[in-house]
Parts: structure tokens; sequence; C-alpha cells
């Protein structure tokens, strides 16, 4: 079946480390995205993607970054930068702009920054 | 800037019926999106609204207005697997989503 995989689906890391946060898809989607979110909130947007190799700023694309060097993989690295990482960090894909396909999310990854 | 707003939380009864409203204020606009998600899930896409009107896909319905920058999302017979944070999302060339409504059921 297709669909998003996002690994870890937990997390633990010191503060000061960077870490890379997976996330593959087999559904041949162009678009991927990164969104964040926090206990009661919405989804912020970090980074999105629309074609390989390039990407752009979402909201809050300080403290991360990402790749996009094959169509399947979207990579997020949450950097030392980052001054709040603690989140649940979601990876979505969809075939354009996410209009009335919508979005297909992953089942997120829980990122503890001790 | 853009903005979503509704309401944080919602009430209702098993069975019943309840509207969440969304209003919206965006630079760009190509339609209004639903979003389902339950506790520690992901979201889910319920629906999509390009144009004015009602969509209908079995107990849920969705409503745009474009001249008002507003929307709804109609669940009926709710059920109490229906409890769960609905978000309203603007698609422009890319998703922004609401803060989310959280829907309690009363049995």
């Amino acid at each position: 079946d297709g669909g998003i995989t996002q690994s870890p689906k937990y997390l633990f890391r010191k503060e000061g480390q960077n870490v890379t946060l997976s996330c593959e898809q087999n559904l041949n989607h162009d678009a991927m995205y990164w969104y964040r979110q926090d206990p009661g909130q919405g989804l912020r947007l970090i980074y999105y993607s629309q074609i390989v190799n390039d990407f752009q700023k979402g909201d809050i694309a300080e403290g991360y970054s990402v790749s996009r060097e094959k169509k399947e993989s979207f990579p997020l690295t949450v950097t030392s930068a980052q001054k709040n990482p603690t989140a649940f960090y979601l990876c979505a894909s969809s075939i354009t702009g996410g209009g009335n396909y919508g979005y297909t999310f992953g089942s997120g990854t829980r990122l503890t920054v001790v | 800037g853009q903005s979503l707003e509704q309401p944080s939380e919602v009430t209702a009864v098993e069975g019943a019926i309840v509207q969440i409203n969304c209003t919206y204020q965006t630079s760009g606009f190509y339609g209004l999106s639903w979003y389902q998600q339950h506790d520690g899930g992901a979201p889910t896409f319920l629906s999509y609204n390009a144009l004015d009107g009602l969509e209908e896909t079995g107990r849920f319905s969705s409503f745009l207005s474009r001249s008002d920058s507003y929307g709804y999302l109609l669940l009926q017979e709710l059920q109490m697997k229906d409890s769960a944070s609905y978000f309203c999302a603007v698609t422009d060339d890319k998703i922004i989503f609401g803060k989310g409504t959280r829907l309690h059921i009363l049995p």
C-alpha cells in the first residue's frame, strides 16, 4: 500500500545536538511538506518542496534545514539553532499544491530535547 | 498577513448535528479544506471546496462562501468516534492550517 513513512516515531536528543527526521513516500507525489505541531495548536509550515532539488521556507523555517535529492525523500534536520525544538513533527505529500486531493500525512515524529 | 479563525472547542451530543465555522484572511486562495485529527494521530483529509456551495460526503458536509471568506464543516448523526480536532485550511501554493477546533461528544 502507498503511503508516507516517518521514522522514528519517538526521538530523544540532548540540547545542542542536530537531529534528522526521516520522511519517505511511495505515492509518486511531487510535493512534500514539513509541519510542526505544538500541544493544542495548529500545524505550522516549516519547509515545502514542489519538485526535486528545490524547496521553499515556510512560516517557521529558522533553525531547520531540508534537502530534496530524491522525489521519494524529504528529510528534515532540526539544528541546535532551533530554540524550542520539542514538538510533534508531521510530514505530508500531495499531487500538486494539495488542493482537492488533499495532503497525505505521515504518522509523525515526536521529538523531545532534554 | 494570513489568518484563519475557528472556535477552539465545540461540544455536542451523540446523534446530534454540529457545525464548525471557519473564517479566513489570506493573500491567495484556491480553496478551503477540512482535516480531522485524533489525539496522537496524523491529520486526515475530509473535504475540499473550491467553489461556493455545499459539498456532501456521507455524514460530513462542507460549505464555502468566497465572498464572505467563510466556510463551515457540518457533521451529522454524531458518533463517539467523531471526537477529534478539526482543522480548516486554505490552499494557496501550499496549505495554511487554522489552529483547530476540538470537538467533544457527550453520550
